[in-house]
């Protein structure tokens, strides 16, 4: 079966120093894995999406994230952290049929001035 | 650009009462998907349809149900509601096309049991 574990629950940063949230992944096939971030009493917002054809992710609002295979990881990538950054982070891996997506538990980051 | 759209936005309820939610999905797309979020937790996958038909099932309770309709819309029935109910209900749509299994979420609708 299918699963994401993310390393770790809460991430604080200072504003403008980079971020990394991270991800690992358990897939007996070539899985789809995204982000999504959520912001308070907000809805679910894709930030990226990779599909096997580059490594390497760029997605919305200058986060990026780095399929690594033989590490079965797939960490977020800030170079800068806006105060706008601080929401909670979801890694998403899709079953086997694209019917359903499989949540990680979730990493809040903070982001202080 | 059109999002998903989700009715109501917030729901209050008594336990043992029933509650019907509403999802439009993005113009164009057939599949819709249903997640349930309960505070502090991350969505888990309730079920999800595709040209009117049921295409996955997730951890549903037997006490829900859900539709598909011609239009495309989507809605949740839940009855007998239970205080471990109270979460935040998120529907999703994506195209049914060869690996397009990104999916977009409408801004959930909060439900309260009380």
């Amino acid at each position: 079966a299918q699963s994401v574990t993310q390393l770790d629950s809460h991430v604080s940063v200072s504003e403008g120093t980079p971020v990394l949230l991270r991800c690992n992944y358990s897939s007996s096939y070539s899985p789809s894995l995204f982000w999504y971030v959520q912001h308070p009493n907000k809805g679910l917002q894709l930030l990226l999406k990779y599909t096997s054809a580059a490594t390497l992710v760029k997605g919305i609002n200058g986060f990026e994230a780095e399929f690594k295979k033989s590490e079965t990881s797939f960490h977020l990538t800030k170079p800068s952290a806006h105060m706008s950054d601080a929401a909670e982070y979801f890694c998403v891996v899709s079953n086997q049929a694209g019917t359903a997506l499989i949540f990680g538990k979730g990493t809040t980051l903070s982001v202080s001035s | 650009a059109a999002g998903v759209i989700q009715s109501p936005r917030h729901l209050i309820k008594e336990k043992r009462e029933t509650a019907t939610l509403k999802c439009y999905p993005i113009p164009r797309h057939d599949t819709v998907y249903w997640y349930q979020q309960g505070p502090g937790q991350d969505p888990q996958f309730l079920i999800s349809f595709y040209e009117k038909m049921q295409s996955d099932k997730g951890s549903i309770p037997d006490r829900f149900s859900a539709q598909q309709f011609s239009d495309y819309h989507s809605e949740l029935n839940m009855s007998s509601l239970e205080l471990g109910d109270s979460a935040l209900y998120f529907c999703a749509s994506s195209p049914r096309l060869p690996g397009a299994d990104t999916q977009y979420f409408g801004p959930g609708t909060r439900l309260t049991v009380l």
